[in-house]
């Protein structure tokens, strides 16, 4: 594909379900991000994969909140039981080569919301 | 508190003014990016600023890093209504992650 895509686009769920938002980086992008952005603000930075190494976890805001990376490809953000603060754009990023600060490619999100 | 402040938080103006929009921190960087977003889509970088006083044009648009590498601006000549968006300031911090302000909401009116 061209671009990084996401999927759903828009999730609507009811609080205490889980869901699954999908990720698919651009092929040969070793390093995979997941932002979450609330209405109009920046984006709040929660999990980092890089090629094998254990991923940066340290963003995700609660035990609710987990991801993986299969295959050094597609990820997927899973959230528990969840909560209307939960409600946001989840955006998912690669880059080709991070060490070599390479560009943060973004997908174009996913907008949960909770009721 | 933010680690970058962006400033202002809303602007509306009209076709043809300039405006500047600031970013700002107590925090050195080693470099800082700018990237502009459009509803319904992820942000675009538009460019990334390295050394201290640095100066980048793309276009209409001037990018400015300070000298101590803690601050950096942008400025728009002429604006024009594809110029509306979100307009944010990051940095890389550790592990390559990416700390963004909290933005700064163009809009230009025809």
């Amino acid at each position: 594909g061209a671009g990084v895509s996401q999927s759903p686009s828009n999730k609507v769920t009811e609080k205490g379900k889980d869901v699954e938002l999908r990720c698919d980086p651009i092929s040969g992008h070793t390093a995979l991000y997941w932002y979450r952005q609330s209405l109009g603000q920046g984006l709040e930075f929660l999990i980092y994969f890089q090629g094998n190494s254990a991923p940066d976890k340290s963003g995700l805001p609660s035990d609710r909140f987990s991801a993986e990376r299969t295959g050094g490809s597609v990820s997927t953000l899973t959230i528990q039981r969840t909560q209307q603060e939960d409600s946001a754009v989840y955006l998912c990023a690669s880059s080709l080569d991070p060490s070599r600060l390479d560009t943060q490619y973004f997908g174009p999100g996913t907008r949960l919301t909770v009721l | 508190t933010q680690l970058l402040e962006q400033s202002p938080q809303f602007l509306s103006i009209q076709e043809g003014e300039n405006l500047t929009v600031y970013c700002n921190s107590s925090s050195v960087f080693s470099s800082l990016q700018w990237y502009r977003q459009e509803p319904g889509e992820g942000p675009v970088l538009l460019v990334t600023v390295v050394t201290g006083g640095e100066v980048k044009k793309l276009k209409r648009l001037t990018f400015q890093f300070g000298d101590a590498r803690k601050d950096s601006s942008l400025h728009i000549t002429a604006a024009q209504p594809g110029d509306t968006g979100l307009y944010l300031c990051a940095a890389e911090t550790s592990g390559s992650r990416l700390t963004f302000g909290e933005g700064t909401q163009l809009t230009v009116n025809p």
